[in-house]
Order: C-alpha cells, then structure tokens, then sequence
C-alpha cells in the first residue's frame, strides 16, 4: 500500500494567513494527488484532484502543487470558512490512502 | 444535484454485523464508469477507505478489512449497502459513503455526511 505522510498536523493561523500544508507519498503517484477538506457535521469536500486542478466551485485561493512523492496544498489567503480539517488521497492504485490530516486552527 | 446519504444503526454490541446502506440520487450506478465508496473516520483519526462497488458489479477491499467486508449495491433502489462482521470497539467511526467516476480518475467528487457509529455493549 502507498503510504501518504502529512504535514504538519495542525497550524494555528489568522484570517489573511497564507497556509501551505505538504503530503509525501511512499511511493511516486504522478499527478494522482487529491486533498478535500472537513468540517464536524458536513459532508467532505474536494478541493484539488490531479494535484494541481481546482474543483468546480471551489474558491481560487486554494491551490494545489507538486509531483511524484511530494505535495502541496496551499491556501493563499485564509478566510473564516476555510478552517477545517485537510486531508490528501493518493489517486495511483488501490487500496486508495490517506495522509493524517492537517487541522487548521484559529491562532 | 448529487446527494448520497448514509443510514444505519448508530449502536452496535461487540460481535454483532453492521449493516449500512447509502441511498443516492443524481446518477446512476448502471452508468459506466461510477462507482460507490465506503469511507470510515475513527474519532480524532483519519480517514480510511472501505470498499468501492462499481456500475458492473466489480468489488474492491480494503486490504486489512477485507475478510470482514462484504458491499453490494441494488441499482433499482439507488442504494449501496455494507456489511462488516464481528464489530469491536476499534471500529467505531463515522462512516462515510462517496460517488467516484473511474472517467475522472480515482477520487470521490461527492460524498454523504456520514453516519457515526458506536461499538459498544
């Protein structure tokens, strides 16, 4: 299985903070990178597939970098709806993986 | 508008089989290349994926999990349903169901809320 490692695991930041959040994979993916973000009580939302392609919808102040093992997700910045909790998926092969997560908190 | 919604016991005894169905609408799942997803969140934890069951019946584990998963789907009902053997307290976890289009590539575009369920007796 492809592991995702995830960093940091929480960042406590202001409104207007510029946020970056890295993912490496164990194993190179390509560009089959995915990051979504949760909220308690709300369903999953994805952000970023493709590693780099925003999702319909989805403010222009996320973005998404990298390729092979290493990964970035970067939210320029940072507005109040945008604290959550944020998660890349390798999109290579399954069994499809996760990183640890990434909490963004209010500083 | 795609929506997928997550139903099921919200308590389960340790031993017991868990049943969920995830009722879906704004696709169908006789169309090549969807699939539906299982997804679980242990609380404070990250998420893992479950299981996957596409539009011609293939059906894909979890690797560690999989001698205690089974997923099918009646495409009738738009429903998808899990089971999972032999409960224990490791298990519990909000439980998610999510659409994935094979066509886009290998990632859920659209997910349920997610149900929380409890192991414990």
């Amino acid at each position: 299985d492809i592991q995702m490692t995830q960093s940091p695991s929480s960042v406590s930041a202001s409104v207007g903070d510029r946020v970056t959040i890295t993912c490496r994979a164990s194993q190179g993916s390509s560009n089959w990178l995915v990051w979504y973000q949760l909220k308690p009580a709300k369903a999953p939302r994805l952000l970023i597939y493709g590693a780099t392609s925003l999702q319909t919808g989805v403010p222009s102040r996320f973005s998404g970098s990298g390729s092979g093992t290493d990964f970035t997700l970067t939210i320029s910045s940072l507005q109040p709806e945008d604290f959550a909790t944020y998660y890349c998926q390798q999109a290579n092969s399954f069994p499809l993986t996760f990183g640890g997560g990434t909490k963004v908190e209010v500083k | 508008q795609v929506t997928l919604r997550e139903s099921g016991p919200a308590l389960v005894r340790p031993t017991q089989t868990l049943t969920l169905t995830c009722t879906f609408s704004g696709f169908s799942l006789s169309t090549s290349g969807m699939c539906v997803n299982w997804i679980r969140q242990p609380p404070g934890k990250a998420l893992e994926w479950l299981a996957r069951i596409d539009w011609d019946d293939d059906k894909y584990y979890s690797t560690s999990l999989k001698t205690r998963l089974t997923i099918s789907k009646d495409t009738s009902k738009n429903q998808v349903v899990l089971t999972m053997t032999n409960m224990d307290p490791v298990d519990t976890a909000t439980y998610y169901c999510a659409r994935m289009f094979t066509a886009y590539g290998y990632y859920f575009d659209y997910w349920g809320q997610g149900t929380l369920v409890t192991v414990s007796s």
